[in-house]
């Protein structure tokens, strides 16, 4: 199994851009998360899935930040409209678990001027 | 919530020396505690985890001990090489039903 797919690996983008990050889950893994990772916060989830299903946003920070799971391979997180604030690396996983312990991506770095 | 705090920040041995990483929390409910590995440039890697169940879990030269009593766990490292050199989190699963992750170790093994 190649891991958990993300793209684009870094993205420029500058401020008031929409930003669409994806991830591809591992095959068989009904949870998916995705985290942000800065130096201030450190590691931090923003929402998980549950066969599909949003299951906890309360991570994410505002309503600018949004994510789907249309299907059990695929999800987006996308920021509409981006800030300088929201640079940062931001990581999809995925479990056979709920206990989240699962296999991290390689991460987007997202830098927004 | 859940709170999880991780000690040292920093931490340098030599090579071949023992590393030991604390990592303490606060939701008494926290029932699984897995401890990542992140090189530069990369995703966390689970490396080891330990349940409430269990008091020690040894895994080669990597070993992971809890105290559920006094709420802290503790990575090990043993026989350290170079390439042991990354940046350690701990994390703790509970009642919130999600993991929370302790701010990180940078540990450097000095050849």
């Amino acid at each position: 199994d190649a891991g958990v797919i993300q793209s684009p690996r870094h993205e420029v983008t500058e401020m008031g851009q929409e930003v669409t990050l994806r991830c591809k889950p591992i095959s068989g893994h009904d949870y998916l998360f995705w985290y942000r990772q800065t130096m201030m916060r450190g590691l931090e989830l923003l929402i998980y899935f549950n066969n599909n299903v949003p299951i906890d946003d309360s991570g994410m920070p505002e309503d600018r930040f949004s994510a789907k799971m249309p299907n059990a391979s695929f999800s987006t997180l996308k920021i509409q409209p981006s800030e300088p604030r929201d640079s940062a690396v931001y990581f999809c996983a995925s479990s056979g678990e709920t206990s989240g312990s699962g296999f991290f991506g390689p991460g987007t770095r997202l830098t927004v001027l | 919530g859940e709170n999880v705090e991780q000690h040292p920040s920093t931490l340098s041995v030599q090579e071949g020396d023992s590393a030991v990483i604390k990592c303490t929390y606060s939701d008494s409910a926290s029932n699984y505690f897995p401890w990542y590995k992140q090189e530069l440039g990369k995703g966390p890697q689970l490396i080891i985890d330990i349940r409430s169940n269990v008091g020690e879990k040894k895994d080669q030269r990597i070993a992971v001990t809890l105290n559920k009593t006094a709420k802290h766990f503790s990575l090990h490292i043993t026989e350290t090489q170079p390439e042991d050199s990354a940046v350690y989190f701990c994390a703790a699963h509970g009642s919130a039903r999600q993991l929370t992750f302790g701010s990180g170790t940078q540990l450097t093994v000095l050849p």
